[in-house]
């Protein structure tokens, strides 16, 4: 099992929709989790943390389910600014360090 | 705001070439970290440095090599450049692994010619 693992997409929203990505990671020891944004041809840039009991900002909720190891990311309202790679990142167990994701393509149209 | 800073957006160099990347941070940050990011690969992490004069290999350090000789500056170095090192090259700070935000430079898009 790949140390974090997310569906690529594209997924394809209508503006105003509901989308949520899940990313699942392999070690149960992992303690910190986040989502970043990247758009095209730009750097990542920290969208949100995932804490314990799930947050939210905005319009953008972050769950962290530790027994089924995933953790989701929830956009209500999408906007076409939404539209942007969405990259799951852990912590790695050992070493302090990051793993991030490949990332999840979001492209929300008119 | 924390700000990263790559020394170029785009960079063309030759086979063989030696190739010097710099990265500034402006934030005191201690820890520092080159990745590269390739299309289906996504982000892998060359060398990592978490203090002066310190370094570690990440997942991919061969043929690549690193400096840190202030705080704020993390310079990567293509030894010698082959066309599999073509890639965007990305630097990150961070104030405490492994828990901390990470911020990112706009990145350098080398290509090996």
């Amino acid at each position: 099992r790949k140390e974090v693992e997310q569906d690529p997409g594209p997924f394809n929203v209508p503006e105003g929709a509901t989308v949520a990505f899940n990313c699942t990671y392999s070690n149960s020891a992992s303690q910190s989790f986040f989502w970043y944004r990247q758009d095209c041809r730009k750097e990542p840039k920290l969208l949100m943390s995932v804490y314990s009991s799930g947050n939210e900002d905005g319009r953008f909720t972050a769950q962290l389910n530790r027994a089924s190891q995933y953790i989701s990311l929830l956009i209500r309202d999408s906007k076409l600014s939404d539209s942007a790679t969405y990259l799951c990142v852990v912590n790695r167990v050992g070493y302090s360090t990051l793993t991030f994701g490949k990332g999840t393509m979001l492209l929300v149209s008119p | 705001d924390v700000k990263v800073t790559q020394s170029s957006r785009y960079l063309v160099k030759r086979t063989g070439e030696k190739v010097f990347l710099e990265c500034v941070q402006d934030m005191d940050h201690e820890n520092m970290f080159w990745y590269r990011q390739d299309p289906g690969l996504g982000l892998r992490l060359i060398y990592f440095s978490y203090d002066v004069k310190m370094k570690e290999k990440g997942d991919i350090p061969e043929g690549y090599s690193v400096s840190r000789e202030k705080k704020e500056r993390f310079s990567l170095i293509l030894e010698s450049a082959s066309t599999n090192q073509t890639s965007m090259y990305l630097c990150a700070s961070s104030l405490q692994p492994p828990a901390d935000t990470q911020y990112f430079g706009p990145g350098t898009r080398l290509t090996v010619l």
